[in-house]
């Protein structure tokens, strides 16, 4: 099974709906990130979480929510989709040590039409 | 804001060429830099990471990165590629709070 799972790993939904990315881990990691992924931008955090309690905004969390219900699960919703979130959605966890680095998940692609 | 730009964004090797892919992270913070790459779709994998020590840092995949605090960076370097190697590449720095900021990436096509 992979370290950092996402569901769905793709989805097509309609403008004006919402929708929920799922994250779970299994590498015990107190930090979790989201990031989405387009052509010629690289990767932009939309929202990071260091423990159950602590969220924070990213680069661009307009549009977007996140819920950190457990250690291990992370959520993404977008309340009500619009065509330009149309993206690579990434998860990634780290450890708190200082010896850190990204452990990311597989990818969700959405497409709103 | 803390950044980091990639100025190459498609890079085009024949194999056994040698590499040189730019990364340029702007003054001020904790400089934590790294190098990921993506296979084409696949998620990102960690390549190498400097923290401090010996600027030039080896990673996997016979990759290494030479950090230059005197001109701001941190350019990545295979001495010879491999058609697998074909890939993007992101070079990422620490925002200060263990969240990363990615470059927006180069393409690297290598040709057999």
């Amino acid at each position: 099974d992979a370290d950092v799972t996402q569901t769905p790993r793709n989805r097509i939904t309609k403008t004006g709906k919402r929708i929920m990315l799922e994250c779970s881990q299994t590498k015990g990691h107190d930090r979790m990130y989201w990031y989405r992924q387009d052509p010629g931008l690289g990767l932009q955090l939309i929202y990071y979480s260091f423990d159950v309690k602590d969220i924070n905004k990213g680069e661009i969390s307009d549009g977007y929510s996140v819920s950190r219900q457990a250690q291990a699960k992370f959520s993404l919703s977008l309340e009500s989709a619009i065509p330009n979130q149309t993206a690579l959605y990434f998860c990634a966890t780290s450890d708190r040590g200082t010896d850190y680095g990204y452990t990311f998940g597989s990818g969700t692609r959405l497409t709103v039409v | 804001a803390q950044s980091v730009s990639q100025h190459n964004h498609h890079v085009i090797l024949s194999e056994a060429a040698s590499l040189e892919l730019g990364c340029n992270y702007s003054y001020g913070g904790t400089v934590n830099l790294f190098w990921y790459v993506q296979y084409p779709g696949q998620h990102l994998q960690l390549l190498l990471k400097y923290f401090s020590g010996d600027p030039l840092v080896k990673g996997i995949k016979g990759f290494e990165a030479e950090f230059i605090k005197s001109k701001f960076s941190f350019n990545l370097r295979k001495p010879s590629v491999q058609w697998s190697d074909t890939a993007e590449y992101f070079c990422a720095r620490d925002t200060g709070r263990r969240a990363l900021t990615f470059g927006s990436g180069t393409r690297l096509q290598v040709q057999p």
